[in-house]
Formats: structure tokens, C-alpha cells, sequence
């Protein structure tokens, strides 16, 4: 089958960093991507990565490492306006098939 | 630049009906996918256009279809209707076919199924 792991809430305070885990497990692979999604409106895409490594963009970045099957998404300094859902979803195939994880609830607190 | 419009916004229908939603992506943008949504998941993937034609199909039943237009609009038809088809229909656009080229999503229209 295919899954995507990721914690179903994450709780941080304004100004701190805050880290979203990801394990996945598909059939195919070309990529793991990040989308934040507020109150059910469209999700936007934050980061992705086909590469082992670190992709840093402003205060996103995003981490993959192929062989453990995880990436994660780290967000510094947060503000308020960051509390919104965020999923990680794998690129599955060249048709641009995007498979989700079930969405991590980022609340921040002042 | 205007994003990606989908039409309409809201929608309540009762089960057995049949449902069309119309989706128009970024101007120069070829392929389309759609995403449904149930409150509480993540989207999943139901189809992709790329020049008209179909190119790829997630889990759904034969119930869910879909077309592009030569002006590269969508349009997903959902026929008999379940309670379960309720959910927040998602549209996706981007310009070519590469595995990671970003995809830019729309509103979504919400069906309500009654």
C-alpha cells in the first residue's frame, strides 16, 4: 500500500522553530513536497525536494533523506499567521500525481 | 496573474444526482488534476489532464469522470451521488509534465451531499 506518516497536531509558541516529520512508504518516488492549507482553502506549496539534503526557503526549509523513507518540515521564527495545516506529499509519478499524508495542525501560540 | 478558478464555490445536492464542476487553470498551464478532499484528510488524487488527454487515474469508481478542454478548462462530473461524495473538491494546475514541476491549486468547490 501506500502511507504518509506525519503528526496530527503540533502546538508552538510565537518566535520558536517548530519541526513536522514525515515518513512515507509508495510505490513510487520522485519527490517529497510541503503544502500549507488554512481553514480548507487552497493548498500552496512551500518547499520540495528530489535530493537527499536540506532546501531552504526564507523560513521554510525541508529535509529528505531517501534511504530512511522521511523528510521533515522545518519552520523558524513562527508567527501567528503560520497556525494552518500542513502536509507532506510525495510525487508518485510523472503524471504529477501528488500523494498526501492525512495533515499535521500547526497552532501558534503568543 | 489570476490563479486557478474553480466554479462554483458551494454546492448542495441529494443523493443519486449528478454533479458537474468546472475548473480553469493558470493562463499557459496544460495539465490539470483534480484532489478530493473529505474535512479532516489530506487530498487524494482522482485525475490528470495534459493536453486533453488523460494521463493518470487514482482509486475512484467508474461514477467520477473527467475532460479537458482545448483551452486547457476542466470539468469533473461525479454521477449518483453518495453521502460520502461530500467532500472539497480540489483543482490543480501547472504548466508541463515534469514529476516535481510545482502545482497550483485552486479554492476548491464544496460539496455538500444530502
Amino acid at each position: 500500500g501506500q502511507s504518509l506518516e506525519q503528526p496530527s497536531e503540533v502546538t508552538a509558541v510565537e518566535g520558536a522553530i517548530v519541526q513536522i516529520n514525515c515518513t512515507y512508504q509508495t510505490s513510487g518516488f520522485y519527490g517529497l513536497s510541503w503544502y500549507q492549507q488554512h481553514d480548507g482553502g487552497a493548498p500552496t506549496f512551500l518547499s520540495s525536494n528530489a535530493l537527499d539534503g536540506l532546501e531552504e526557503t526564507g523560513r521554510f526549509s525541508s529535509f529528505l533523506s531517501r534511504s530512511d523513507s522521511y523528510g521533515y518540515l522545518l519552520l523558524q521564527e513562527l508567527q501567528m499567521k503560520d497556525s494552518a495545516s500542513y502536509f507532506c506529499a510525495v510525487n508518485a509519478g510523472n503524471t504529477g500525481k501528488l500523494i498526501f499524508g492525512q495533515g499535521t495542525t500547526l497552532q501558534v501560540k503568543p | 496573474d489570476a490563479g486557478v478558478t474553480q466554479s462554483p464555490t458551494h454546492l448542495i445536492k441529494t443523493r443519486g444526482q449528478q454533479v458537474t464542476l468546472r475548473c480553469s487553470p493558470i493562463s499557459g498551464h496544460k495539465s490539470v488534476s483534480w484532489y478530493q478532499q473529505v474535512l479532516g484528510q489530506g487530498p487524494q488524487f482522482i485525475f490528470q489532464y495534459y493536453e486533453k488527454e488523460e494521463r493518470g487515474r487514482g482509486n475512484f469508481p467508474d461514477r467520477f469522470s473527467a475532460r479537458q478542454f482545448p483551452n486547457y478548462s476542466s470539468e469533473l462530473n461525479v454521477n449518483a451521488l453518495l453521502l460520502g461524495d461530500s467532500a472539497l473538491y480540489l483543482c490543480a494546475s501547472r504548466y508541463g509534465q515534469g514529476a516535481l514541476d510545482e502545482q497550483f491549486f485552486g479554492p476548491g468547490t464544496r460539496l455538500t451531499v444530502l
